[in-house]
C-alpha cells in the first residue's frame, strides 16, 4: 500500500529536549516535504527536498533541521524544543513531475512543556 | 511571502445543498490543487488543475482554475454527511523559490443531516 509514515504521532516533551520526527514513504517519489498545521494558521511549510542530498527552506524553518541521506526518509529534527513548536506536523511527498500532487502522513502531534 | 485568501473560513449547510468556495491570490501560480482533511487525518488531493481556464470534475466536485491564474474556485454538488471536514486550496509557485507549495487556511464545512 503506497503510504507516508510518521512517528511518533503523538509527543509530549519538555522544552530544550532533543527530538527527531521520522517519515518515511515507499512510493519512489523525490519530492519531500514538511508541514505544521496551527489553528487559524492553516499549512506552513517548514522545509522541503526535491531530492536525495538536496534541501531548501519552506515558510517558517526557524528552529528545525531536516535531512535527506536516503530517497525513501525525510527526518524533522527539533534540536532544542520551544512550547511554540507545540503544533500538528504533516509530512508529505509527491513525484517531482507532478509536485502539488501531494501525499500527505496521518500526522504528529507535538507538545512542547 | 506569498498568500492566499481562502473563502469562506467556515460553511454550515443543510444535506443536499450545493457548496461553492473559492481562493484568491495576488501573484499567479502555475497549478492550483484542492485538498480534503477530514478530522485527525492528513490532507487528501481531490482535484489538481494545470491550466488557466481549465475545469475539472471529480465525482460531485467541481473546480477551476481561474483565466487569470490568480483564482480558483471549488464546487461540491448535493452534499452529504460525509463531505465534512476542511477543504485547503494550494498554489504551485514555480517563479523564484522551487517547490514551494502554498495552501489557503482552509475552509471548515459542516454538515447536518
Amino acid at each position: 500500500e503506497a503510504q507516508v509514515t510518521q512517528n511518533p504521532r503523538y509527543l509530549i516533551t519538555v522544552t530544550g529536549k532533543k527530538l527527531t520526527v521520522t517519515c518515511s514513504q515507499n512510493m519512489n517519489h523525490e519530492y519531500m516535504s514538511w508541514y505544521r498545521q496551527d489553528p487559524g494558521l492553516g499549512l506552513r511549510q517548514i522545509y522541503y527536498s526535491m531530492n536525495v542530498e538536496v534541501t531548501d527552506k519552506g515558510d517558517v524553518p526557524e528552529g528545525y533541521k531536516v535531512s535527506r541521506k536516503e530517497k525513501r526518509n525525510f527526518p524533522l529534527i527539533l534540536e532544542s524544543p520551544s512550547p511554540n513548536q507545540t503544533s500538528l506536523y504533516f509530512c508529505a511527498s509527491s513525484l517531482l513531475s507532478r509536485t502539488g500532487e501531494l501525499f500527505f502522513g496521518e500526522g504528529s502531534r507535538l507538545t512542547v512543556l | 511571502g506569498q498568500q492566499l485568501n481562502q473563502s469562506p473560513q467556515s460553511m454550515f449547510i443543510q444535506e443536499g445543498e450545493d457548496v461553492s468556495m473559492n481562493c484568491t491570490s495576488s501573484s499567479i501560480f502555475n497549478t492550483w490543487l484542492w485538498y480534503k482533511q477530514d478530522p485527525g487525518e492528513g490532507p487528501v488531493l481531490l482535484i489538481a488543475l494545470y491550466k488557466a481556464g481549465e475545469l475539472t470534475s471529480n465525482g460531485r466536485l467541481t473546480a477551476q482554475f481561474g483565466i487569470t491564474r490568480k483564482d480558483s474556485f471549488l464546487n461540491i454538488s448535493a452534499s452529504i454527511p460525509s463531505d465534512v471536514g476542511i477543504y485547503f486550496c494550494a498554489g504551485w509557485d514555480y517563479g523564484g523559490s522551487q517547490g514551494n507549495l502554498i495552501f489557503g487556511k482552509g475552509t471548515k464545512l459542516s454538515v447536518k443531516p
